[in-house]
C-alpha cells in the first residue's frame, strides 16, 4: 500500500523567505503528483500537477520536482507572503483514480 | 465553469441516525471521489465512482455507501452514526487532462458533527 509522509509536520518562516515542503512515497509506481493547499476549514485548491514523465512544474512563485526513483517531491515557495499560510498537501496516484495523500505540513508565514 | 459544489455545508446529527450528503461536480466530469477528513487520520479515501459505477473503494465500513446519478452528481450515505463519523468530507471531480494526466478539482466540503 502506498503510504505518503510530509516533513515537516508544521513550519513557520519570516515574511520573504524561500521555503521547501517535502513529501515521500513508498511505492515509485506513480502516474501523477498533485500539491494542493488548505485553508481551514476549507477544501483543497490544486496547485501544481505533475506526470510521471515529468521533473517539475512551476506556476508563479511556486516550483514542484518529482524525483520518482527516491520517492520524493518538493514544493518551494518563493519570497513567501503571509497569504500563504495555510495546510499544504501532496498526494499521489499510482493507478486508477485512487489518491494517497499525505499529513501535510502546516505553513504560518509571519509579516 | 462552476466548481464542484457540495451540500449541504454544515450538519448536526445524532448517533444512530443516517445521512446524506451530495455532490456536484465540474461540468464534464465523469468521475466523483470522496474523502473523510479528520485531525487523526488526514485525508482518507472512501469510493470512487465513474459514470454511475463504483470504481474504487477504500477500507471504510459497509455503513458507508454512495451511488452516482446519469448527470455525474454523486451522493453519499452514512448509515447508523458513530461518534467518530465526525468529520470533514470532502468531494473531487476528476478528469483527465489535456497531458492525460487525471487532476482533482475539490469541493468545500461537509463538516459532519456527530453528537
Amino acid at each position: 500500500k502506498q503510504e505518503v509522509t510530509q516533513i515537516p509536520a508544521a513550519l513557520s518562516v519570516p515574511e520573504g523567505e524561500n521555503l521547501v515542503l517535502n513529501c515521500s512515497f513508498t511505492d515509485s509506481a506513480i502516474y501523477n503528483l498533485q500539491w494542493f493547499r488548505q485553508d481551514p476549514g476549507k477544501g483543497l485548491t490544486s496547485l501544481l500537477l505533475i506526470q510521471s514523465s515529468q521533473r517539475e512544474q512551476t506556476s508563479g512563485r511556486l516550483n514542484a520536482s518529482l524525483d520518482k526513483s527516491s520517492g520524493r517531491s518538493t514544493l518551494y515557495i518563493a519570497a513567501s507572503q503571509p497569504g500563504d499560510s495555510a495546510t499544504y498537501l501532496c498526494a499521489v496516484r499510482p493507478g486508477g483514480n485512487q489518491f494517497y495523500f499525505g499529513t501535510g505540513t502546516s505553513l504560518t508565514v509571519i509579516p | 465553469k462552476a466548481g464542484v459544489t457540495q451540500t449541504p455545508r454544515y450538519l448536526i446529527k445524532t448517533r444512530g441516525q443516517q445521512v446524506t450528503l451530495s455532490c456536484s461536480p465540474i461540468s464534464g466530469h465523469r468521475s466523483v471521489s470522496w474523502y473523510q477528513q479528520t485531525p487523526g487520520q488526514g485525508l482518507q479515501f472512501l469510493f470512487e465512482y465513474f459514470s454511475e459505477t463504483q470504481r474504487n473503494k477504500g477500507n471504510f465500513p459497509g455503513r458507508f455507501s454512495g451511488r452516482q446519478f446519469s448527470n455525474s452528481r454523486s451522493e453519499m450515505n452514512v448509515s447508523t452514526l458513530e461518534l467518530g463519523d465526525s468529520a470533514l468530507y470532502l468531494c473531487a471531480s476528476s478528469s483527465l487532462s489535456g497531458t492525460g494526466a487525471y487532476e482533482q478539482y475539490f469541493g468545500p466540503g461537509t463538516r459532519l458533527t456527530v453528537t
